[in-house]
């Protein structure tokens, strides 16, 4: 079962950019993932599903700010022009054929 | 429009049992897996299992297999997440999710 890990926390200002991390454990680094937020008191959004070879593919309305990328076992979450409604918690997303699990998700404060 | 709309709020006993439901609109419902998520007071996101409505073929973290039963009704575009017999440690959010869409959220109460 593939595990992924994520830092706890980032900040950055306003305006400015912020890159999250998720890491897939060994043996597992080409899978697709997905990039969720969630923001403070409402239920998740899906934001993109992104492949080891860096394409990825957003959800409805989703803001052009919003972008992914990856590099072997690392997918990344690029939030540029941080804006204020940005700050919520971010889970990254994998699956198989007989399970789905979470990362432990990063909080991003804007500052 | 995509959506899919949970059941409203619960407040239960332990030792009671529960059905929430999730009804999906907008799309092919059958054609889709659509799981259970659960999120207790400000823990992160746990997948608690998965049904393909048009066989009801299901799958269940180990975590959660044998605590919880999933279900479809596939003519009413409608999955369910029970429990025969509730307990304090059950009181979470709970939301049903699409691959791209996530249902608002059932809260579940257990208290005496």
């Amino acid at each position: 079962q593939p595990v992924l890990t994520q830092s706890s926390s980032a900040s950055a200002s306003l305006g400015s950019s912020v890159k999250l991390t998720c890491t897939l454990s060994s043996g597992h680094s080409s899978y697709i993932i997905a990039w969720h937020q969630q923001q403070p008191g409402k239920a998740p959004r899906y934001l993109m599903k992104l492949e080891g070879s860096g394409s990825y593919n957003k959800g409805s309305g989703v803001p052009d700010r919003f972008s992914g990328s990856s590099s072997g076992a690392d997918r990344y979450l690029t939030i540029s022009n941080l804006q204020f409604e940005d700050e919520a918690d971010y889970y990254c997303e994998t699956w198989d054929s007989n399970t789905r699990v979470f990362g432990t998700g990063t909080k991003v404060t804007v500052l | 429009e995509v959506q899919l709309v949970q059941s409203g709020a619960e407040v239960k006993k332990p030792g009671e049992s529960l059905k929430i439901s999730c009804k999906g609109s907008g799309y092919s419902f059958t054609n889709y897996w659509i799981g259970w998520v659960r999120q207790m007071p400000g823990k992160g996101l746990e997948w608690m299992g998965i049904i393909y409505p048009s066989d009801s073929n299901t799958r269940y973290s180990p975590s959660f297999q044998g605590q919880v039963t999933i279900s479809a009704d596939k003519s009413i575009n409608t999955a369910y997440l029970q429990w025969s017999s509730l307990k304090a440690s059950d009181t979470a959010m709970y939301y049903c999710a699409k691959w791209d869409i996530w249902g608002q959220g059932t809260m579940v109460t257990v208290s005496s």
